[in-house]
């Protein structure tokens, strides 16, 4: 994929998680339109988050995100059994392309 | 509420053509552009194309040029991916996704805020 996402991550409930993507300078370096989406088994991808950090009405602000250089990072506080799913980044990649990680399976053990 | 419902899956030959098809409801269809995102089974996501919100330009990923055209009827509230010389890679859930930003341009249509339920095309002999 053209970021990437580390395959797996875990957390217990209660506990916080943080989920890197990491593009190039020309993507998620440069712009700041990386957003995230949640997906659950046999669902259709959620968005989370948007323009970097941004949170759609209705996603609970357990759910933030940064960047730092060409990385940009999901962090879910407070893990709920919900919040198990696929989690993938997405960037701007420039001359109109959209770019996707490979995802993230999350697993609240 | 927005709605976004693809049809038009199914199974196809290699080298054949196949039409998908994206029913919006909910939200001023003529004011947003729309992409179309596929998916295989148990892997990540790809886009594939933008129609702006007036259909004046469309944007293709490199893996779909020049085979596949992304066009919408405004007076139908409707999105479509003619899709041809299909082949087994071509596989996949594809999903329509709307722009968060109505009248979107450049990087700010790099987002969706609603997504449909998919519609699955099999590529195989």
């Amino acid at each position: 994929s053209a970021l990437t996402q580390p395959p797996s991550a875990s957390g217990s409930p209660g506990q916080s998680v943080t989920i890197s993507c990491t593009g190039t300078s020309s993507d998620v370096g440069e712009y700041y339109y990386v957003s995230w989406y949640q997906q659950h088994p046999g669902k259709a991808p959620k968005l989370i988050i948007y323009e970097m950090t941004k949170r759609p009405s209705g996603v609970p602000d357990r759910f933030s995100a940064s960047k730092s250089g060409n990385t940009a990072s999901l962090t879910v506080t407070g893990l709920q059994a919900e919040d198990e799913a696929d989690y993938y980044c997405s960037s701007y990649g420039g001359r109109n392309t959209w770019l996707f990680g490979g995802g993230t399976k999350l697993t609240v053990l | 509420q927005v709605q976004l419902v693809e049809s038009g899956g199914g199974v196809v030959q290699p080298g054949r053509s196949l039409r998908l098809s994206c029913a919006a409801s909910g939200f001023a269809f003529k004011t947003f552009a729309i992409h179309w995102v596929r998916q295989t089974p148990g892997k990540g996501l790809e886009w594939v194309a933008l129609i702006t919100y007036d259909g004046g330009h469309q944007f293709y990923s490199d893996s779909v040029m020049d085979r596949f055209t992304i066009s919408r009827d405004n007076s139908k509230d409707t999105l479509y991916l003619q899709m041809n010389d299909l082949r087994p890679d071509d596989s996949a859930m594809y999903y329509c996704a709307k722009a968060i930003d109505k009248f979107c341009f450049g990087a700010t249509c790099y987002h969706a805020d609603h997504w449909g339920q998919g519609t699955q095309v099999t590529v195989s002999p």
